[in-house]
């Protein structure tokens, strides 16, 4: 079954923490995803990676950086935590694309807060 | 640029009743796919149907079914006879086939969400 993990459910941080939210996939995908969700703004594109070591920056990069150092990992960096991002992070997951474009596989999130 | 828009914010029903949940997309590229998810109160979106642009024919899959519309740029779901258990926050999405550097790579536009409240 098509399973990605992410580390925490829930997170509590204070401002200016360094903040790590890790993903896991193991359905062996190349193209992992990084979204944010916030009530009457959907879901919005953070950072994506297609290949490992590989990432581009989706519409909403600015206070995040990732990392993959391993295909099934995909790691998102908070690198001095805000109020502002206070927020849903979902990961996504999905095969390699160009046409047809496949659909993405989320995690069930974490919820953080930064006070 | 792509857009997705879900004008409704909030939709309430009767159990048994017939719902419909509106998409209307926005995109420059000829190839392009559309999605469904869902978000239960879990919180994970769970994939619901994918459609390119190639493809008009209506699809139904048990009590869910999709009208997708070129002409009016829309890709409508219909839930027929809801439930409970349908309660959530539904997503509409849009991919285009090909980005500015020649792919895609499959990233999403998303839209709004529509919370759907089904009661008993």
């Amino acid at each position: 079954d098509v399973k990605v993990t992410q580390s925490s459910r829930y997170l509590v941080k204070r401002t200016g923490e360094k903040v790590f939210l890790e993903c896991v996939q193991d359905m062996d995908h190349e193209n992992m995803f990084w979204y944010r969700q916030d009530p009457g703004l959907g879901l919005r594109l953070i950072y994506f990676s297609y290949d490992v070591k590989m990432k581009e920056k989706g519409d909403i990069p600015e206070g995040y950086s990732v990392s993959r150092e391993k295909k099934e990992r995909f790691s998102l960096i908070l690198e001095s935590a805000s109020t502002n991002q206070t927020s849903m992070y979902l990961c996504a997951s999905s095969l390699a694309t160009g046409h047809p474009v496949y659909e993405q596989y989320f995690g069930p999130g974490t919820r953080l807060t930064v006070t | 640029a792509q857009k997705v828009t879900q004008a409704q914010t909030e939709i309430s029903v009767v159990e048994k009743e017939d719902v419909t949940l509106d998409c209307v997309y926005e995109t420059r590229d000829t190839t392009y796919y559309l999605f469904w998810y869902k978000q239960p109160p879990s919180g994970e979106l769970v994939f619901l149907i994918r459609r390119n642009s190639f493809d008009e024919q209506n699809e139904i899959s048990g009590r869910y079914s999709w009208n997708f519309q070129k002409s009016t740029s829309s890709f409508n779901f219909t839930i027929t006879a809801s439930q409970v258990v349908d309660s959530a926050v539904y997503f509409c999405a849009l991919s285009e086939a090909r980005g500015a550097g020649g792919t895609s790579y499959g990233k999403l536009t998303f839209g709004q969400g529509t919370i759907l409240t089904v009661h008993p």
